[in-house]
């Protein structure tokens, strides 16, 4: 079974920036996950998808932040403006499931974003 | 906030038991307790899951205290392999039901 797949690995922007990342979760996963890790700290939750519909986006700078999930598959990741606060390691993550109860999540190795 | 406390370190010696402790005495009835672990450079994995009775996969086992308020992964015959941050999780209600993180506990294994 393939994995959760992410590009680019690494990305260095300036501050005032924009960037997205890219996310196609494990053939037949239902439901997508963005998190964010801040060097030293766990993931924080930004966004989540079921199908091609937001279920949850309250933690979700909606002022610089966006994410959409098209056709229901793969998803991208906006930050525009970046800020040097966005600094950090943004995860995608799928499982079959709308709840993590069930089914557990898988995660992607993650896109190091670094603004300076 | 985190609902889970836990060390912020461990270390244990290769190829001895490890038991990761775990504290949540707010967990509510219905909480399940997740762990995951996340290695070097990589994304977190699944490790195991429980409600209320002692689990065992392949990995790990996770022992369930009878009152639910704490809880430790236990690692069978830790090698270096199994160096990590370790995550407790339980289910939030007030972040829709998703896994919130912690900080974790960083295991590291001696030779």
């Amino acid at each position: 079974e393939a994995g959760v797949a992410q590009s680019p690995r690494y990305k260095i922007i300036e501050k005032r920036q924009s960037v997205a990342f890219w996310c196609n979760p494990i053939s037949g996963h239902a439901t997508l996950y963005w998190y964010q890790q801040i060097l030293g700290q766990g993931p924080k939750l930004l966004i989540q998808f079921q199908n091609n519909g937001v279920v949850d986006d309250s933690q979700l700078p909606k002022d610089r932040f966006s994410a959409e999930r098209l056709k229901g598959v793969d998803s991208t990741l906006k930050i525009q403006p970046a800020k040097l606060e966005d600094s950090a390691v943004y995860l995608c993550a799928s499982s079959l499931q709308g709840s993590p109860l069930r089914s557990p999540l898988h995660f992607g190795n993650g896109t190091r974003l670094t603004v300076t | 906030d985190a609902k889970t406390t836990q060390p912020n370190s461990m270390e244990s010696n290769e190829e001895e038991p490890v038991h990761l402790p775990c504290n949540h005495s707010t967990i509510s009835g219905t909480d399940y307790i997740h762990w995951y672990r996340q290695l070097p450079s990589q994304g977190p994995e699944y490790v195991i899951h429980g409600l209320t009775s002692n689990v065992n996969n392949r990995m790990a086992s996770l022992a369930i205290a009878e009152d639910r308020k704490s809880s430790t992964l236990i690692l069978h015959r830790a090698t270096l392999r199994d160096a990590a941050v370790y995550y407790c999780i339980l289910r939030d209600p007030l972040a829709g039901n998703m896994l919130t993180f912690g900080g974790g506990t960083r295991l590291m294994v001696k030779p």
